[in-house]
């Protein structure tokens, strides 16, 4: 079946540190990738997709690359700001019955 | 911009009480879908709805029903509540079976059962 395998957590990094959180997958056929972000006290929203191999996603300074041969879609940001501290959620999408399968999701905590 | 509405950010009932979580989206979406988030588990889905009258289990439906009369309303019933179904309950709605099409969130209903 599919499954979606986040780093551990949590992590705490200086405002203007470099991130990266690290995301690998199992599915078969050709999924859809996603970051999605929880902010304190919200529901989930799309931080970025990429929907086919080579695909880089990107949003609000955040990239991720839909890298195939290693089944990793990383998020990274070169300099992460207090604003970024939420829980972060990988997810892939095959298109049956249009589920989302989920990872555990990792919280980032960011420091002055 | 998509609206997914849940009727309560925060609920306290009693072991043993019927208890429903409303979701309400404005987008005509098809598909509809409940999940619950519990520390260290993520989210798992509990049932989803691609159409009205229609409903699928999820991952862990025990405990749980749903309801679907309109296609913009998507009900979660907790038919005897119990204190392991405390948690963050989470709404969503997607449109069709387009592939790549993000799934919209509410922002969550926290249920406490006494």
């Amino acid at each position: 079946g599919n499954s979606v395998t986040q780093m551990e957590g949590p992590v705490t990094l200086s405002e203007e540190a470099f991130l990266t959180i690290n995301c690998t997958y199992t599915a078969t056929g050709y999924p859809s990738l996603f970051w999605y972000v929880q902010y304190p006290g919200e529901g989930l929203q799309l931080l970025l997709k990429a929907t086919k191999a080579d695909d880089k996603g990107s949003n609000k300074g955040f990239e991720a690359t839909y890298r195939k041969e290693t089944t990793s879609f990383h998020l990274e940001k070169g300099s992460v700001q207090v604003s970024d501290s939420a829980v972060y959620f990988c997810a892939l999408y095959t298109g049956a019955n249009s589920k989302l399968t989920f990872g555990k999701g990792i919280t980032l905590s960011v420091r002055p | 911009d998509v609206k997914v509405t849940q009727s309560s950010r925060y609920l306290v009932k009693r072991t043993g009480e019927k208890v429903f979580l409303e979701c309400v989206q404005d987008m005509d979406h098809e598909n509809m879908f409940w999940y619950r988030q519990d520390p260290g588990l993520g989210l798992r889905l509990i049932y989803f709805s691609y159409d009205v009258k229609m409903k699928e289990k999820g991952d862990i439906p025990e405990g749980y029903s749903v309801s679907r009369e309109k296609k913009e309303r998507f009900s979660l019933i907790l038919e005897s509540a119990s204190t392991n179904q405390t948690s963050m309950y989470l709404c969503a709605s997607s449109p069709g079976t387009l592939n790549n099409q993000p799934q919209h969130f509410g922002d969550g209903t926290r249920l406490s059962i006494l």
